[in-house]
């Protein structure tokens, strides 16, 4: 069964610009959930998508926003990217919610 | 304050310890989860309580609901469990599920 997969793997881009991040879960989950992790502030939980709806988001701003197809594959994109959007991005899916969550390597975002 | 606290924040140890990972809440929550992340980002969901005792191989997790405790404890610890180990709270404050937050995490080094 293969894992959840993220695309790209690495990621520069420069400031003011915007980035579409991909993921592909688990065939047969539905939920998909996005992460950002810093040195500084750690694991923070960005958004969740079932079922092609936003079930819950986390305190970020609007300039971050996803997706969800019905084939449940995610996107996440950042517009007018500052330099603390550097960070790694890692998704997260699962069956239902949050049981039996599986993630992936993650993207790693470098904004210069 | 994060509502979401790990102690201690690193451990170095010998191989063959007994392991034992803090991890306090200070609100409701309806499951806790421990998650093991490696150097270059993976991160493995291990447990997923919401109250009790779980136990995978050598690895075992408690939660205390009434004075909202959760511990992971590792038994026989071996250089390969040298990993970043970190708590997140499925949180709800009066309404509806406000996603994960997590603990900064315990980076344990474990020696031959």
């Amino acid at each position: 069964k293969a894992g959840v997969t993220q695309t790209p793997r690495y990621l520069i881009k420069t400031r003011g610009q915007q980035v579409t991040l991909s993921c592909s879960p688990i065939s047969g989950h539905r939920s998909v959930s996005w992460y950002q992790q810093t040195p500084g502030q750690g694991l923070q939980f960005l958004f969740e998508y079932f079922s092609e709806t936003q079930r819950n988001k986390g305190n970020f701003p609007g300039r971050f926003s996803g997706r969800q197809f019905s084939n449940s594959r995610s996107e996440m994109n950042v517009s007018t990217l500052e330099l603390g959007d550097s960070a790694l991005y890692l998704c997260a899916s699962s069956p239902q919610g949050w049981d039996e969550a599986f993630f992936g390597q993650g993207t790693r975002l470098t904004v210069v | 304050k994060n509502e979401v606290e790990q102690s201690p924040q690193n451990l170095t140890a010998q191989e063959g310890e007994f392991i034992t990972i803090n991890c306090s809440y200070s609100v409701g929550i309806s499951a806790l989860h421990w998650l093991q992340q490696h150097p270059g980002g993976g991160i493995v969901s291990l447990f997923m309580l919401s109250s009790g005792k779980k136990k995978h191989g050598r690895l075992i997790a408690t939660i205390n609901i009434q004075e909202k405790h959760s511990s992971l404890h590792i038994t026989a610890s071996h250089p390969r469990d040298s990993a970043v180990y970190i708590c997140a709270g499925d949180l709800y404050s009066g309404g509806g599920a406000d996603g994960l937050t997590f603990g900064k995490g315990t980076h344990l080094i474990i020696q031959p």
